[in-house]
């Protein structure tokens, strides 16, 4: 299984760029990064999938370095309403579809 | 288009209860999810299907039964629940195996169990 590896918490002011980085030394060639976002009492929300180099979307970038054994997430200028938890996930090939969930990041956002 | 819906969004068992959760998607995804979570951490997944008809143990599988008769709808079934099932139960979808990183995930139901 390719474990995830992020840090517990994280804190910021509105309008700053968080990056969160999340370590997956396992990764298979096969597995892609999947970054998810959870508020309080609510499931979890696709933000962003890759394999490598960098993706973009409009909510988040992703930059994932050659060797994949690790990956960050970079929110650009946060708010308050970014405050939520952020999971890393690598693709279980082996699994089939199951991903695995970590207790993710907590992102603290203050004004 | 609603998305993923769960019914209840809350219940309250009494231990060796039964019950049903319902998930229902109207996005016409082929693959379905049910994860449940317990304070403080990730989702932990219980059990999945890939297609009507058709489903397969998770992590966390034992103590919960699973069907899926409608390609909409994915039932979660607790026969005779214990404390430890106490959790929030959240069921999601993906459309397809290519997909099946991209969940949609429903609202959740909150099940204690005394």
């Amino acid at each position: 299984l390719a474990k995830t590896t992020q840090p517990i918490s994280m804190d910021s002011y509105e309008g700053q760029e968080v990056n969160i980085t999340c370590s997956h030394n396992n990764i298979a060639t096969n597995d892609y990064i999947t970054w998810y976002q959870q508020f309080p009492s609510q499931g979890p929300r696709f933000i962003i999938q890759g394999y490598k180099t960098k993706v973009t979307n409009e909510v988040a970038s992703l930059f994932i370095p050659a060797d994949r054994k690790s990956s960050t997430l970079s929110l650009p200028r946060v708010s308050l309403s970014d405050t939520a938890v952020y999971y890393c996930l690598v693709g279980d090939s082996q699994a089939g579809t199951a991903l695995i969930f970590g207790k993710g990041t907590t992102l603290s956002v203050s004004s | 288009n609603a998305g993923v819906t769960q019914t209840p969004k809350f219940r309250v068992l009494k231990t060796g209860q039964s019950m049903t959760l319902l998930c229902a998607q109207d996005m016409n995804h082929e693959y379905m999810y049910w994860y449940r979570q317990d304070p403080g951490m990730g989702l932990r997944l219980i059990h999945y299907s890939v297609g009507e008809g058709t489903t397969a143990k998770g992590e966390v599988p034992d103590g919960y039964n699973v069907s899926r008769l409608k390609k909409q709808n994915f039932l979660l079934g607790l026969e005779s629940a214990a404390p430890s099932q106490t959790s929030v139960y959240f069921c999601a979808s993906s459309r397809n195996y290519l997909d099946r990183y991209e969940q949609y995930f429903g609202p959740g139901t909150r099940l204690t169990v005394t």
